[in-house]
Order: C-alpha cells, then structure tokens, then sequence
C-alpha cells in the first residue's frame, strides 16, 4: 500500500458524457501527478500540482483539468470523453521519499462506451 | 524530442539472471527511475540512479551511463513472482514529470 488512495476504482460511462477522479496523496507529501497508462502508449504524464499551484503540464487535452484542494486531494476532470478517453489513470505524490519518488495510487480504470 | 526505448517482451526461467536495458534521448536529466508493475496495478519503486555507476539493493541492482545515454535493470535469483512490467523513468529537466519507457513485460517460468 502506497498511501495515496484514488476513488472510483472502475468507472464505466458514455462518450460525451464528463466524470471526475480523486486522489488523496500520501501523507505530508505536496505534490500530486497524473498519469493516463493505455496499451499502445504505455504511461502518460498529463499534469502536475504542488501545494495546490499547477507545477507542470505533460500531454493533457483540452477537453481535461486538474485541480489541488487546501486539504492537498486533488481531482481529474475529464470532459466529452471518447472512446480513446478509455484507460488506466494514476495519480501519484511525491514528497517524502528518500529520492523523492513518485508513490502511485491504484488507479482508475475507465471504460468509455 | 524525448525517447526511452526498452525491449517490449523478455523471458527467463527461475533462478536466473536477467538484464532489462533502457535507453534514453531527453532534453533534460535529473535521474532515472525503475519501475515495477503488475498487470493492472499502481507502478511501484524499485531503484533510482542520478550519478554513474551501479546501485545493489537485495536481488535488484540498477547501472547508468550519463554519458551514454543507458542503463539497466538487473535481477538475480529469479522468481515466479517477478513476472511483471518493469518501467524505465527518466526526469525531466524540470526535475518535475517522469518520462516513462513503454515498459518491458518480464515473464519468468519455471
């Protein structure tokens, strides 16, 4: 168990249709990352935020967005979703570590129909 | 651009060694990271090399090449359980995002 924990585990929705993840980093750790992981490309960075500021920006679409609460949990928006929307999506806090790894959570696995 | 090449598949059998190369072409390097990941599970930490040289921990050792753009992840003792995707990850010059190979799927039989 890593200690950063991510709600829903499964989410089975329609194209066009918007959901939200969440992400509780580990504890005292400030910074959160999100990563999209499908088949064919392997995992993706999206977005970073640290102490509740957007740090850095990978591949993310327009269509999604991030933010980080003052509690430190942060949520993935992801809007008009796709068919190719469908993926594994972590997120991960660093902070802590020894050589300030990333920790992942279990991830969300979304079903776009 | 930003590349990390790794070989897609390898095998082995129990109890051997087995050698996971990664290859990386960024614009910025603030170290490399290892991965391991079970099928449809959270990537977990396995080894972090910043400076040249090789890096032990128990039956995983990690080597890096700064100069040659190259590393590689070596386990020893092989076991079943090893059987997994192992992940090369390299930061960025922002010392922020990992860059993540597509990883290697390692399948260990007995």
């Amino acid at each position: 168990d890593s200690g950063v924990t991510q709600t829903p585990k499964h989410l089975i929705t329609a194209t066009g249709q918007r959901v939200t993840l969440r992400c509780s980093p580990r504890s005292g750790d400030l910074s959160v990352y999100w990563y999209q992981q499908s088949l064919d490309q392997g995992l993706q960075f999206l977005i970073q935020y640290y102490n509740g500021e957007e740090r850095a920006k990978g591949n993310i679409l327009e269509r999604f967005s991030a933010q980080q609460f003052p509690d430190l949990h942060s949520e993935l928006n992801l809007s008009s979703l796709e068919l190719g929307d469908s993926a594994l999506y972590f997120c991960a806090s660093s902070g802590g570590g020894f050589y300030n790894e990333q920790f992942f959570g279990p991830g969300t696995r979304l079903t776009v129909l | 651009g930003q590349n990390i090449d790794q070989p897609t598949e390898m095998t082995a059998t129990e109890g051997a060694i087995v050698q996971i190369n990664c290859t990386y072409q960024t614009s910025g390097f603030n170290g490399l990271f290892w991965y391991q990941q079970h099928a449809g599970e959270a990537p977990t930490f396995l080894s972090y090399n910043v400076l040249d040289g090789l890096e032990e921990k128990g039956r995983f050792s990690s080597f890096l090449s700064r100069s040659k753009g190259y590393s590689y992840l070596l386990l020893k003792e092989l076991q079943m359980k090893d059987s997994a995707s192992y992940l090369c990850a390299v930061k960025d010059q922002a010392g922020t995002a990992l860059i993540f190979g597509k990883g290697t799927t390692l399948s260990v039989s007995s």
